[in-house]
């Protein structure tokens, strides 16, 4: 099924390990985003690709990494887990930075850091 | 900063009443959209609407837009037991990357 793919779904971290959240999408979208979700916060966002070698910063980016080597592909990193970081996390694309059409999400990464 | 708010918060209705929500917003916008999130899942985009419509429909939904006001409001008619869930609305910008700024949204829930 044609979507956005997130991996894994949960995961409990220490504090101080390092992970990746994988993120995949098969519409051939340009643009990917990722946002974190906490309660009574919303959505914020966090990093976001225009294209595979373009990323950039988005309101709460600090302790995260991404990379754009792929039209598919948008990982997210977390280089040193901290308790602050315990937030579900949602990948989302756009076919066109979202002008004319909405964003599809994936499903989310819940993740804990303990 | 958190472009959109959503107005009330919370809401709890009998199914088959209508479901309005308000979200005002602070700056110009190219479109304005809302979308549906279940509980433990993802975002589900509803419908879109831009700066230079007023109003537009999709089903049991419709969606106003006041520029004057920078607010929208989203009407869901007929409500079913279904419909509960978070609504939240989101601005995209006309500059800027075009990013996506969400509200922090309205938790909706439909008494079968």
């Amino acid at each position: 099924n044609a979507g956005v793919t997130q991996t894994p779904k949960f995961q409990v971290l220490k504090t101080g390990q390092s992970m990746t959240l994988q993120c995949a999408q098969d519409m051939n979208h340009e643009y990917m985003s990722w946002y974190r979700q906490d309660p009574g916060m919303g959505l914020r966002l966090i990093h976001y690709s225009v294209g595979a070698g373009i990323t950039d910063q988005g309101e709460v980016p600090n302790g995260y990494n991404v990379s754009r080597s792929t039209t598919e592909d948008f990982p997210l990193r977390l280089l040193s887990a901290a308790p602050s970081q315990t937030s579900v996390y949602f990948c989302a694309s756009s076919e066109d930075r979202a002008i004319n059409y909405g964003y599809t999400f994936g499903s989310g990464t819940r993740l804990t850091v303990v | 900063s958190q472009q959109g708010e959503e107005d009330p918060q919370a809401l709890s209705i009998q199914e088959g009443e209508n479901a309005t929500m308000n979200c005002s917003y602070k700056t110009s916008i190219n479109n304005l959209q809302w979308y549906r999130q279940n509980s433990g899942r993802g975002l589900v985009h509803l419908i879109l609407i831009r700066s230079n419509e007023r109003e537009k429909h999709s089903g049991r939904l419709r969606v106003t837009l006041d520029t004057s006001k920078k607010s929208s409001s989203l009407l869901i008619t007929a409500s079913r037991a279904a419909d509960t869930a978070s609504y939240f609305c989101a601005t995209v910008l006309p500059y800027g990357n075009n990013r996506l700024a969400f509200g922090k949204g309205n938790q909706v829930v439909v008494i079968p």
